[in-house]
C-alpha cells in the first residue's frame, strides 16, 4: 500500500526557516518524480515545487523561487522541502504527492499534509 | 504565474450533467495536452480524476470526462450524484515553468 506521511510543520516567525519531510512507502520511491502542493486555510490549491526521480532536476513556483529548496534522499525514501525567509502568505497545509510516471501534473497519491503557520 | 480561471461555483440536480471550464493561455492549457483534474472533499486530500485532458484513472468514476478546445479545458460530470459535491481543480503544465492550478470550483448538488 502506497503511503506518504508528511511531518515537520509548525509555528514559525516571519523570516524564519523550517524543513518539512515526506516519508514514502509502498512503491519504488527512486522511480518517481515527487511534488509539493500547498493550500492556505480556506483557499485553493497551489503548486509549489517538483523534483524528478533522481533529484537532478527541480522546478519551483515563482512565489517560492529563491526561498524554498526541494530535495530527496532515495536511500531513505524521503522527500524534503526546506523553506527559508518565510512570510505570512506561506501559511498553508503542505501536501506531498507522487507523480504517476508520465509527463504532466498527474499525482496519484497524496499525503494528508503538514500545517505550516507563519506568524509572530 | 496567474492561476487558471474556473467558475467559483456550479450546481445541478441529481442525474443532471454539469460542465466546469478551466481557461488559461497558449502558454499552458492551449500549448500542451497536459491538463489534469482533481476532486477534493472537505478535509481530505485531492484525488486525481482526469489526466492528459481526457484520460481517466482506473479508480475514477466513468461519469467524469474531460476535453479541451483552444485555451479552455472542461470537466463534465454526468449523472450527478450527492457524492460529487466537492471542490474541483484543474492544473496544467506550463513548459519549463512547471505547473499552474486553476482557481477551483465548488460543485453543489441541489
Amino acid at each position: 500500500e502506497v503511503q506518504l506521511l508528511e511531518s515537520g510543520g509548525g509555528l514559525v516567525q516571519p523570516g524564519g526557516s523550517l524543513r518539512v519531510s515526506c516519508a514514502a512507502s509502498g512503491f519504488t520511491f527512486s522511480s518517481y518524480a515527487m511534488t509539493w502542493v500547498r493550500q492556505a486555510p480556506g483557499k485553493g490549491l497551489e503548486w509549489v515545487s517538483t523534483i524528478n526521480n533522481s533529484g537532478g532536476r527541480t522546478y519551483y513556483a515563482d512565489s517560492v523561487k529563491g526561498r524554498f529548496t526541494i530535495s530527496r534522499d532515495n536511500s531513505k525514501n524521503t522527500l524534503y522541502l526546506q523553506m527559508n525567509s518565510l512570510r505570512s502568505e506561506d501559511t498553508a497545509l503542505y501536501y506531498c504527492a507522487k507523480e504517476i510516471g508520465t509527463m504532466g501534473p498527474n499525482f496519484d497519491y497524496w499525503g494528508q499534509g503538514t500545517l505550516v503557520t507563519v506568524s509572530s | 504565474q496567474s492561476a487558471l480561471t474556473q467558475p467559483a461555483s456550479v450546481s445541478g440536480s441529481p442525474g443532471q450533467s454539469i460542465t466546469i471550464s478551466c481557461t488559461g493561455t497558449s502558454s499552458d492549457v492551449g500549448g500542451y495536452n497536459y491538463v489534469s483534474w482533481y476532486q477534493q472533499h472537505p478535509g481530505k486530500a485531492p484525488k486525481l480524476i482526469i489526466y492528459d485532458v481526457s484520460n481517466r484513472p482506473s479508480a475514477a468514476s466513468n461519469r467524469f470526462s474531460g476535453s479541451k478546445s483552444g485555451n479552455t479545458a472542461s470537466l463534465t460530470i454526468s449523472g450527478l450524484q450527492a457524492e460529487d459535491e466537492a471542490d474541483y481543480y484543474c492544473i496544467s503544465y506550463k513548459g519549463g515553468s512547471g505547473y499552474v492550478f486553476g482557481t477551483g470550483t465548488k460543485v453543489t448538488v441541489l
